[in-house]
Formats: structure tokens, sequence, C-alpha cells
């Protein structure tokens, strides 16, 4: 069975300019969550999506945004890019909403570098 | 605010020994508490988790112990192996069901050989 699969895997763009990277999440897995992990802050929850709804969102601003199809595949969106945006952007999907039996599974990132 | 902390921050230890890390929680809704493994150009991966109703999990080498009073737990790596040189990271999950986890900031581990 195929893993999580992040595009790109690197992504380097200038201050001002808007991105949007793809996450394609483990077949039958229906909730796609989005994570920002930075050498600071470490891992931070941006948003969750199940069947095409964002459930939960988390302290980012507007800028960030994202979507997911009826496939359930999902992106994200970063528009005005700021330098502090220089992340890796992790995805994970799972089967239902509840991580205590439907664990997330990770994707190996897309490293976005801002400059 | 830091809904949990852990540390060590970094971690050396030698092959065949005990590496030990300790996670604090604030938040008593939280009700689910997983470990991840990650290798560096790799995503995060699940090694082994734990509910409260419980005070240790054992899964091979990996162990959690958890103390609900304290709001702490920690993860215990026996005799330990170079191939366990990874970043660690502890978290948490609230209540309700939806795919939210609060992580610790890692714990870089690094096994001598």
């Amino acid at each position: 069975k195929a893993g999580v699969t992040q595009t790109p895997r690197y992504l380097i763009k200038t201050r001002g300019q808007q991105v949007t990277l793809s996450c394609s999440p483990i077949s039958g897995h229906r909730s796609v969550s989005w994570y920002q992990q930075t050498p600071g802050q470490g891992l931070q929850f941006l948003f969750e999506y199940f069947s095409e709804t964002q459930r939960n969102k988390g302290n980012f601003p507007g800028r960030f945004s994202g979507r997911q199809f009826s496939n359930s595949r999902s992106e994200m969106n970063v528009s005005t890019l700021e330098l502090g945006d220089s992340a890796l952007y992790l995805c994970a999907s799972s089967l239902t909403g509840t991580p205590y039996n439907s664990p997330l599974h990770f994707g190996n990132g897309t490293r976005l570098t801002v400059t | 605010q830091q809904q949990v902390k852990q540390s060590p921050q970094s971690l050396i230890v030698q092959k065949g020994g005990i590496s030990i890390i300790n996670c604090a929680y604030e938040n008593t809704a939280f009700d689910y508490f997983p470990w991840y493994q990650q290798f560096p150009g790799k995503g995060p991966a699940l090694l082994i988790a734990i509910r409260p109703d419980v005070s240790e999990k054992k899964e091979g080498r990996f162990t959690i112990s958890f103390n609900k009073s304290a709001k702490q737990f920690s993860l215990h790596i026996m005799d330990s192996q170079p191939g366990d040189s990874a970043t660690y990271f502890c978290a948490a999950s609230p209540q309700g069901g939806s795919e939210k986890l609060v992580f610790g900031k890692g714990t870089k581990l690094t096994v001598n050989p």
C-alpha cells in the first residue's frame, strides 16, 4: 500500500509570492491534516480536513488555507509568503477522525524556502 | 503556550544503554499520547501510543510510562542501538475526535556504537 505522497519535495519562493503544496493520502483514508515543522517551534497543527470539510484549524494567519477534494487529495496554499514561512510542511492522513484508533501517517514533507 | 513540554532536547547514549525521554502536559482533556520517531529527510512515524487508562505499555524495546496524576509520560528505549538515532516527538490529542495532535519540541537521540 502506497504511503502519503507529498509534492513537490522542495520549493524555493520569493517573499510576496504564493505557493500550493499537494498531498495524496493513503488509499481509503478520508482525513488529511497539515503540520508546519520548524526548528524553533517544532510541529504545529495547521488544519484538518475530513470528507472535503475543514473540521479543525490551528492558530495560523488567514494566508494559510487548504482544501480537500472528493478523492481525499488535499492542497494547502500560502499567499503573500514571508521569510518566516520557511519550513517543512507535513501532511498526514488517517482513516477516520479519531487519533487513538486511527493513527496519523505522515508523508515526507515539502521543504519550502522563502528568500 | 506550549501544551506539551519535552526534555531533554538532545540525548547521547552508548549502544546497549537505556534512553529516557520525558514529557509533561497541562491540558487534562488530552486522552491519547503517541510517540513519533523521525529520521532525517523523512516524516514522523508512529512508534507507540498510550491512553490514560493504563500506566505502562511495552512494544519490543520501547516502553511508555504514564503518570496521570503528575500529567507526565515518558519513553524508555531499552538496549539502544545506533539505528535508533533519530528525533523523537511526544504528542497529545484532546478529546473530540479531531486529528489535532499537540507535539513536544522533540529530542534528538544519538546512540554511539
